[in-house]
């Protein structure tokens, strides 16, 4: 089976830097998704994550090490729109139809 | 850019209705998928289709049925709503036109059952 840790809720303040993790635990995995979901709308993707390292895209990055079952998501200049929920989404080698699993997610407050 | 329809965005409907949420992306994805989410908390998969006349249940337990007659449709069907089925419901679809076969998602249904 697959189990996904984040911190159910973090506080940051605008124009700072913060960092979300999530570890795994999967039997095969074979990726890492990170979607940004808004109270009431939909998940939107943000990243994806195969192979060890760090991916960069404009104020957002995701960081994977495969080895420790862990990933972060680095969100840099805060802005009071990033005020949401986070979710870490791991995909299974062994699962069928490409089903991914989802966190809990972490719900991410923004202070002026 | 996703382009992935759900409709209705709202219902508002009393028990033992029959009720169709519909679905349609336009990406010529083969794979669909319907979630369930209850305010605040994680997302569940209620139903998933690899692909034209292949639906399967999800990892969680309901109620509704779905069908795939076509690539870009996936309806989902309550017989008979009770208040229990009242949460958020979410389409997504992926394919593998890119590597990382992401799965992107429509809007949403907010259904509330009286």
């Amino acid at each position: 089976g697959q189990n996904i840790d984040q911190p159910t809720e973090m506080t940051a303040t605008e124009g700072a830097i913060v960092q979300i993790n999530c570890t795994y635990q999967t039997s095969g995995f074979n990726g890492l998704f990170w979607y940004q979901q808004h109270a009431g709308e939909a998940p939107t993707f943000l990243s994806y994550n195969v192979l060890d390292g760090l991916e960069e895209k404009g104020r957002f990055s995701s960081f994977l090490s495969r080895s420790k079952g862990y990933s972060y998501l680095l969100l840099k200049e805060l802005q009071m729109k990033d005020s949401a929920s986070y979710l870490c989404a791991v995909r299974d080698r062994y699962s069928s139809a490409s089903k991914i699993i989802f966190g809990s997610g972490t719900r991410l407050s923004i202070r002026p | 850019e996703a382009d992935i329809y759900q409709t209705p965005r709202y219902l508002v409907i009393g028990t033992g209705k029959k009720i169709t949420l519909e679905c349609s992306q336009t990406m010529g994805h083969d794979k669909m998928y319907w979630y369930q989410q209850d305010p605040g908390m994680e997302l569940h998969l209620i139903h998933y289709s690899y692909g034209v006349n292949s639906t399967e249940k999800g990892d969680l337990s309901s109620e509704s049925t779905v069908s795939r007659i076509r690539t870009e449709h996936f309806p989902l069907t309550l017989e008979s709503a009770r208040p229990s089925h009242t949460s958020q419901y979410l389409c997504a679809s992926s394919g593998e036109t890119t590597s990382t076969d992401t799965q992107y998602f429509g809007p949403g249904t907010r259904l509330t059952v009286l």
